[in-house]
């Protein structure tokens, strides 16, 4: 069964602060995502990644950072983290170049910025 | 930018077949078909996927169009754990172009006991 774990759960932090979510897969897959949800949007892409030291833009990156520094490790980054930033975020893998492709999610984590 | 159209919300009694419609007029041919449910505080989790055939496992049959430009997740049999928001989403085939899916708003199924 695939495995991908987020941390925190819960996160509160006050607009301008310094934020690190995590995420770590043990799938040995190549891709890795970071998604945001909000009431009213579907799942919208932040960044992704198909490998250690890569780093591609996804569809709303304004205002976050994201480093992958393993295959295993995929951190997003808010430096000076603001109210419109409190969401639900979620982080995904997947094995990439099949047909048969299947996102596997972690449990997501939720921030709020105060 | 949305490239399906479901409804938003959908309700069923329990042991009832579920047809759960979407619509994807925009279709490519290189864009495959992809179901993905999710529970509340939980992420999304992987249904089925087709890109001409219709498709069945062990939890839906996905029936798609003849000219592709929708499909019909059918759920037989229904239970209070396939409560769920159920996305219908398209995605490019990753031997060719872009990797991403494109998630929408996704369409809420409540399932009366």
């Amino acid at each position: 069964e695939a495995a991908v774990t987020q941390s925190p759960r819960n996160k509160v932090t006050v607009t301008g602060g310094n934020v690190t979510l995590s995420c770590r897969q043990t799938n040995s897959h190549n891709y890795m995502y970071w998604y945001r949800q909000d009431t009213g949007h579907g799942l919208r892409l932040i960044h992704y990644s198909y490998g250690a030291g890569n780093l591609q833009i996804g569809d709303v990156p304004d205002g976050y950072k994201a480093t992958r520094t393993t295959q295993e490790d995929f951190f997003l980054l808010l430096e000076l983290a603001s109210p419109s930033q409190t969401s639900l975020y979620f982080c995904a893998s997947s094995g990439g170049g099949s047909s048969a492709e299947t996102l596997y999610f972690g449990s997501g984590t939720r921030l709020t910025v105060l | 930018d949305a490239k399906t159209t479901q409804p938003d919300s959908m309700e069923s009694t329990e042991g009832e077949t579920v047809h759960l419609p979407c619509s994807h007029a925009t279709i490519s041919g290189n864009e495959y078909i992809y179901w993905y449910r999710q529970v509340p505080l939980q992420g999304p989790e992987y249904v089925t996927h087709g890109l001409q055939q219709n498709t069945t496992n062990s939890m839906a049959f996905l029936a798609i169009a003849s000219d592709r430009k929708s499909s019909t997740l059918i759920l037989p049999h229904v239970s209070l754990r396939d409560a769920a928001v159920y996305h219908c989403i398209l995605r490019v085939d990753p031997n060719t172009g872009y990797q991403n899916f494109y998630f929408g708003k996704g369409t809420s199924l409540t399932v009366i006991p």
